[in-house]
């Protein structure tokens, strides 16, 4: 049964460029969350989506979007890359409305750096 | 921002002793969630209490909620060198269909051998 799976693992753009980070949810899981996580900092929500829409959306610019495909699998687009967008970017998946008892999972993550 | 507060923000303890970390929380909860992360990798899920309860167990882990001071505490019995990491509480939104997590700041433990 796999898990949550990311790619790529590292990644490595410069100013202004755009980038697409992909995430597939833990098989039976219909929901997938994105985090960023800056060096020694806790993960901050970005956006979730469900249905193929997104259902939430923390305190990041429209720079930030997002996508789900029918399969559940999703991307994550981030434009006009700036130096803080440097993170780690986490994916986190569960099945839709058990969030009372079921945690969440996450992957590995995307380690990006932004020349 | 942040939800709270993780405490302390570093451990450095000797293998076999017992680890205490604490967090601090600010709004309604459905539960909060313990998770550990080894550098650079993904978090991995410790353990879940729900906001009616006031005290859970797994093995060597430890957890108590309370509520009424909108805080949680993550006990670690019997340290090993493994448990080297950082751990973070997250709480999760007291509404149907809401799947933000909101992270606290961390606490990186070091265990000694």
């Amino acid at each position: 049964d796999a898990g949550v799976t990311q790619s790529p693992t590292h990644l490595i753009k410069t100013r202004g460029q755009q980038v697409t980070l992909r995430c597939s949810p833990k098989s039976g899981h219909d929901t997938v969350s994105w985090y960023q996580q800056a060096l020694g900092q806790g993960p901050q929500f970005i956006f979730q989506y469900y249905e193929e829409e997104e259902r939430q959306r923390g305190n990041f610019p429209d720079r930030f979007s997002g996508h789900q495909f029918p399969n559940y699998s999703s991307e994550l687009n981030v434009n006009a890359l700036l130096l803080g967008d440097s993170a780690l970017y986490l994916c986190a998946s569960r099945l839709y409305g058990t969030g009372v008892n079921q945690p969440q999972h996450f992957g590995d993550g995307t380690r990006l750096s932004i020349l | 921002s942040q939800q709270g507060e993780e405490d302390p923000q570093a451990l450095s303890i000797q293998e076999g002793e017992n680890a205490t970390m604490n967090c601090s929380y600010k709004t309604s909860i459905n539960n909060l969630q313990w998770y550990r992360q080894n550098s650079g990798r993904g978090l991995v899920h410790l353990i879940l209490i729900r906001s009616n309860e006031r005290e859970k167990h797994s093995g060597r882990l430890r957890v108590t909620l309370d509520t009424s001071k909108k805080s949680s505490s993550l006990l670690i019995t019997a340290s090993r060198a493994a448990d080297t990491a950082s751990y973070f509480c997250a709480t999760d939104g007291a509404n149907f269909g809401n799947e933000k997590l909101t992270f606290g700041t961390g606490t990186r433990l070091t265990i000694i051998p």
